[in-house]
């Protein structure tokens, strides 16, 4: 069962801001939104996860709707390597090993053109 | 932020060989690894999960058999893929939970690309 919905693909361009959005509406009271990207033939990456509150970090901003239902990803000024594929998923915080049991979706790819 | 390393990166094999993946944990201690499979143009689907000291439970529909996991210390853990047939070929990934607070952060090894000829 798919627990998050992306868009398959967005364009972006170079230095504007990027806003990925995922839509969770089944996720449960302890779960948290989890974002991952995927560059080309390499590893995920993590890149930033929330509860309920709006997070940022040095990669990007999470903003999560009050019924967090809803989430969007934002890399605030795109550059040519942040073209990836993105992961929204929804995960217990810390149930032991259930937690690396992550479930990735077909993700959306992000393409940031000149 | 925590490495975990994957070797090899990629490797070729012949038909009905068998290839092993390492999968370590470079500045902290892992009692689970995770072991993802990713075919072309495809999401990563979990294979396994290995436990340190302890036998690894593996999803549905991969074989134990086939794919042999051993997780004998904190900072490794291994994938063998036995009797390779070309429909194995694909990228093998394995991550490692590091736990910070009520929270964890799973980071990936590099992957390695296995060609079955």
């Amino acid at each position: 069962d798919a627990k998050t919905t992306q868009p398959p693909s967005m364009d972006c361009a170079e230095g504007r801001a990027a806003n990925l959005p995922c839509n969770h509406s089944t996720i449960s009271g302890n779960e948290y939104v989890y974002w991952y990207r995927q560059i080309h033939s390499q590893g995920p990456q993590y890149i930033i996860h929330g509860l309920k509150n709006n997070e940022t970090n040095e990669m990007a901003s999470l903003i999560i709707t009050e019924d967090r239902k809803s989430s969007t990803l934002i890399l605030p000024h795109a550059t040519l390597r942040d073209t990836a594929v993105y992961y929204c998923i929804v995960s217990p915080p810390d149930g032991g090993t259930s937690y690396g049991k992550l479930t990735f979706g077909q993700g959306t790819i992000l393409t940031v053109h000149p | 932020g925590a490495v975990v390393s994957q070797h090899p990166s990629w490797v070729i094999c012949k038909s009905g060989t068998s290839v092993k993946i390492e999968c370590r944990s470079l500045d902290f201690q892992a009692t689970t690894m995770f072991w993802y499979r990713q075919f072309p143009k495809q999401s990563l689907m979990l294979m396994a999960t290995s436990n340190e000291g302890s036998k690894a439970t593996y999803e549905q529909g991969v074989e134990k058999d086939k794919f042999l996991i051993n997780h004998a210390s904190l900072t490794l853990s291994t994938l063998t893929v036995t009797s390779a047939h070309p429909e194995d070929s694909s990228f093998y990934i394995c991550s490692a939970v590091v736990r910070t607070g009520g929270t964890g952060e799973l980071f990936f090894g590099e992957g390695s690309r296995l060609t079955v000829l």
